[in-house]
């Protein structure tokens, strides 16, 4: 496996089912992010993990749980969502620091398409 | 409030032609600036990006142009080939703790027709 995977691909839950997103980097980065995209919106940035520290949480509400267990893997637990959190989730990886990536170059995983019925 | 506007949600173009992607912003302290593009079923892959402290980067076909005074940045594609059909994303960057997270538009989706 190459760059960044993401699973499942695609998720179908109902409003008051638990869930999880995974993603998973083979890049060696030491930083990972989580992204939103929704219809016609600009791609919103959800949470960041530097050195599997948090450090952006952009005022997402607390259905959505991010975990970063090591500096590879991030999860993204779904709790009694809403059918406006339909959309698709995507999982980026960076290297950040000396020796890093352009600044803002960011590798994408393939997306998670998430309904919520 | 958008810090990072792509006004133009589509652009069609023949192949062979030029296609320019125009991209405003709003924020004068961001550093760097970067194109995105996006296949359907697939996620964004960096294409090409540009430091404030230039006016021009070019790789290849794909040109990026960024006038400060105006806050605009603008992606040529020359000359333009129908797998260059895709969405284009505009992102741009500014310093913050340490790390340069992109701030993102709404994605311009290019059709080149043969």
């Amino acid at each position: 496996e190459t760059g960044v995977t993401q699973t499942p691909r695609h998720l179908v839950m109902g409003m008051t089912n638990k869930k999880s997103l995974k993603c998973e980097q083979h890049l060696g980065h030491n930083a990972m992010y989580w992204y939103k995209q929704s219809a016609k919106k600009p791609l919103e940035l959800m949470f960041v993990y530097n050195f599997k520290e948090q450090t952006e949480n952009n005022s997402v509400p607390s259905r959505f749980s991010p975990e970063c267990p090591n500096s590879s893997h991030l999860f993204l637990h779904l709790h009694t969502l809403q059918p406006e959190d339909s959309a698709l989730y995507l999982c980026a990886s960076s290297q950040v620091g000396v020796g890093g990536n352009i600044a803002g170059e960011l590798f994408f995983g393939e997306g998670s398409r998430l309904t919520v019925l | 409030d958008q810090q990072v506007k792509q006004n133009s949600p589509s652009l069609s173009v023949q192949e062979g032609r030029i296609s320019i992607l125009n991209c405003d912003y709003t924020n004068s302290m961001f550093d760097y600036f970067l194109w995105y593009k996006k296949y359907p079923a697939e996620g964004p892959t960096f294409l090409i990006s540009i430091s404030s402290i230039k006016d021009k980067n070019e790789d290849g076909r794909f040109t990026v142009f960024l006038n400060k005074s105006a806050k605009h940045l603008s992606l040529h594609i020359v000359p333009s080939q129908p797998g260059d059909s895709a969405v284009y994303f505009c992102a741009a960057s500014g310093q913050e703790g340490g790390s340069y997270i992109p701030t993102f538009g709404r994605g311009t989706s290019l059709i080149v027709h043969p």
